[in-house]
């Protein structure tokens, strides 16, 4: 079955600067890839999505790159804000199906 | 409509028991997940529908777990004789499936302790 790693575990960084968050896949069938912020207490919430037949998808502050051949993906916070701390999640998916989480980033942003 | 509603949002029950959840998504969704999650943990896929018909189960759906949606949907999850590490977030998601279209929307999840 599919195996999503993430990295890292925690991440704290000041306000305004970047924030990465990297996903490793292993199934060469998943073809969805979803990140979802999750607040205490509350669901995950989707923030931005690639598909596999697309390397980059940006949305505002938000961009998401995806490397096929290394079974990588990312996603690029820029500009951080305070209201951007949370658990970030990386998710893979095949064809609407189950998808399969990493552990989670928690993300702290320092004002 | 505003979207993946969950039922209760939190229960405490003792070890033995049994619990029923109840998931309502969007309207018009035609998929329908459930997933458990623990702290510190993403989480982790138990069961989906499509329509009123369950196509996946994961092995953690042990036989104290069941899942339907009788009429495509609603759905429910039931677990029998509770036991202190089913202890976790219950989350339910729904998506429209259509062909590339894969977008799963989550409910706030249900919290059960098992005491």
């Amino acid at each position: 079955g599919e195996n999503v790693e993430q990295h890292p575990s925690t991440l704290s960084v000041q306000e305004g600067d970047s924030a990465v968050i990297k996903c490793t896949y292993s199934d060469s069938a998943s073809n969805y890839f979803p990140w979802y912020k999750q607040e205490l207490g509350k669901g995950p919430q989707l923030i931005i999505d690639i598909r596999s037949n697309v390397g980059e998808k940006k949305d505002q502050r938000i961009a998401v790159t995806l490397n096929k051949t290394a079974k990588h993906f990312s996603l690029h916070i820029t500009e951080t804000q305070p209201e951007d701390s949370a658990v970030y999640f990386c998710a893979a998916n095949e064809d609407a199906g189950k998808s399969t989480f990493g552990d989670g980033t928690t993300l702290t942003v320092k004002p | 409509d505003t979207g993946v509603s969950q039922d209760p949002r939190h229960k405490i029950t003792k070890r033995g028991q049994n619990v029923t959840f109840r998931c309502d998504p969007i309207s018009e969704h035609n998929r329908l997940y459930w997933y458990r999650q623990t702290l510190g943990q993403g989480p982790e896929f138990l069961t989906y529908f499509q329509n009123e018909a369950q196509l996946e189960k994961s092995r953690l759906l042990s036989d104290r777990f069941s899942a339907e949606r009788p009429k495509g949907s609603f759905s429910t999850l039931e677990i029998q004789r509770t036991e202190q590490g089913d202890s976790a977030m219950y989350l339910c998601a729904s998506s429209f499936w259509l062909a590339d279209y894969n977008e799963q929307f989550f409910g706030p999840g249900t919290r059960l302790t098992v005491l």
